[in-house]
């Protein structure tokens, strides 16, 4: 069964900083794996996704993710946060056709 | 990216009634769609997965009378609560995949469900 465990269900970082979204995953088969962003009663929206490519995947809105099997992460980055980054980020697992989503990190943005 | 469509983003009825939720993929075939539930401030929970002109796959602990699933076309499918309570308000959201490894999933912009 597949996994996915987000550390920290609440993220504040200053505009300007870097962000840093934690994932790490379970997974008996090589993983896809997504991130995904929800902004206030809307639905979700693909950030970005590994799919067994290149480890260092980069996705919209200058955030990218860096797939390390050795130990088992897939954490979300961008360099300088923008007021507009704040949302919920949720990453996701793919196993037996189903995504496994964690349980979401609130990233506020401090002006 | 491809578009699926929600209808309607807000909802509210009256307990006992039956409301319908549409997912359409606008602009590509979905051969599955998945519908999820998410409670305020958690992590969406799968319901049921749905394939053109079969049966949907509950998860476990998902009542299939409830929440019935209709997958008539490779273009749309229907969530249906029926007979609901109070405690069946939430966000509902489906997603549309254009093939069975879902790597290309697409999410509608969910649904409100607020019984009263």
């Amino acid at each position: 069964a597949q996994s996915v465990t987000q550390l920290g269900s609440h993220v504040s970082v200053s505009e300007g900083a870097l962000v840093l979204l934690r994932c790490n995953y379970s997974s008996s088969v090589p993983p896809y794996l997504f991130w995904y962003v929800q902004y206030p009663n809307q639905g979700l929206q693909l950030l970005l996704k590994y799919t067994s490519a290149a480890t260092l995947v980069k996705g919209i809105n200058g955030f990218e993710a860096e797939f390390k099997k050795s130990e088992t992460s897939f954490h979300l980055t961008k360099p300088s946060a923008h007021m507009s980054d704040a949302a919920e980020y949720f990453c996701a697992v793919l196993g037996n056709e189903k995504l496994t989503f964690g349980t979401g990190t609130r990233l506020t943005i401090i002006p | 990216g491809a578009v699926v469509s929600q209808h309607p983003s807000r909802v509210i009825c009256k307990s006992g009634t039956s409301v319908k939720i549409e997912c359409r993929s606008l602009d590509f075939q979905a051969t599955t769609m998945f519908w999820y539930r998410q409670f305020p401030k958690q992590s969406l929970m799968l319901m049921a997965t749905s394939n053109e002109g079969s049966k949907a796959t509950y998860e476990q602990g998902v009542e299939k009378d409830k929440f019935l699933i209709n997958h008539a076309s490779l273009t749309l499918s229907t969530l249906t609560v029926t007979s609901a309570h109070p405690e069946d308000s939430s966000f509902y959201i489906c997603s549309a995949g254009s093939n069975r490894r879902n790597t290309e999933a697409f999410f509608g912009q969910g649904t409100r469900l607020t019984v009263v």
